[in-house]
């Protein structure tokens, strides 16, 4: 079936410590995006890509990192200099085909 | 980057009954409206577009008016199965770009 992927489910960071968390499409949908949501509040985006090796920084960019290799694959890498990382992280993709966007089932990112 | 404003929630209203959801956005040259439904720890599900003309899909009846920037969302026979928080969101652009989401109202169907 095609679809959105986002791994892991959980994910525990330490204190200082990067980590990467994995977004994969097959449905060959041009943009990807990344998303964060916090408890009660709304969506609030942190990077997007419309085009393999492009990306543009979200409102809330700050500490995050990502990269578009392949049009299939979206990975964010959430830096230690992001010292709040705990939150719900949502991937979605898009074409102009099938708008609006669709989501990955997410990550939800804890500190240890 | 502007704002989609929702009533804050939540509600909760009898199995049956007719709930309404109200959103408004500030950004004048949106192009596009939509409401995502979100369950509990789940991720969020396109539930309909929304057109100037109005639409219907089942129970659920979407209004967009361009002059006012309100979009709504009307649930007429409220199942228990309706229980979610429902999002209203704006595409300020044409085309493959980012949504503006709201932070939803939280609907709560009781038996």
């Amino acid at each position: 079936d095609g679809g959105i992927t986002q791994s892991p489910k959980y994910l525990f960071r330490k204190e200082g410590q990067n980590v990467t968390l994995s977004c994969e499409q097959n449905l060959n949908h041009d943009a990807m995006y990344w998303y964060r949501q916090d408890p009660g509040q709304g969506l609030r985006l942190i990077y997007y890509s419309q085009i393999v090796n492009d990306f543009q920084k979200g409102d809330i960019a700050e500490g995050y990192s990502v990269s578009r290799e392949k049009k299939e694959s979206f990975p964010l890498t959430v830096t230690s200099a992001q010292k709040n990382p705990t939150a719900f992280y949502l991937c979605a993709s898009s074409s102009e085909r099938t708008l609006p966007q669709h989501f990955g089932d997410g990550t939800r990112l804890s500190i240890l | 980057r502007k704002e989609v404003e929702q009533d804050p929630g939540p509600f909760n209203v009898p199995e049956g009954a007719t709930v309404a959801f109200n959103c408004t956005y500030s950004n004048s040259a949106s192009q596009s409206f939509f409401w995502y439904r979100q369950d509990c720890r789940k991720e969020p599900k396109l539930l309909m577009s929304v057109y100037s003309s109005g639409n219907e899909d089942g129970r659920f009846t979407a209004q967009l008016n361009r002059a006012s920037q309100y979009i709504s969302l009307l649930i007429r026979d409220s199942k228990l199965s309706d229980s979610a928080t429902y999002l209203c969101v704006v595409n300020e652009n044409s085309g493959n770009t980012p949504l503006v989401f709201g932070k939803g109202t939280r609907l709560s169907v009781i038996a």
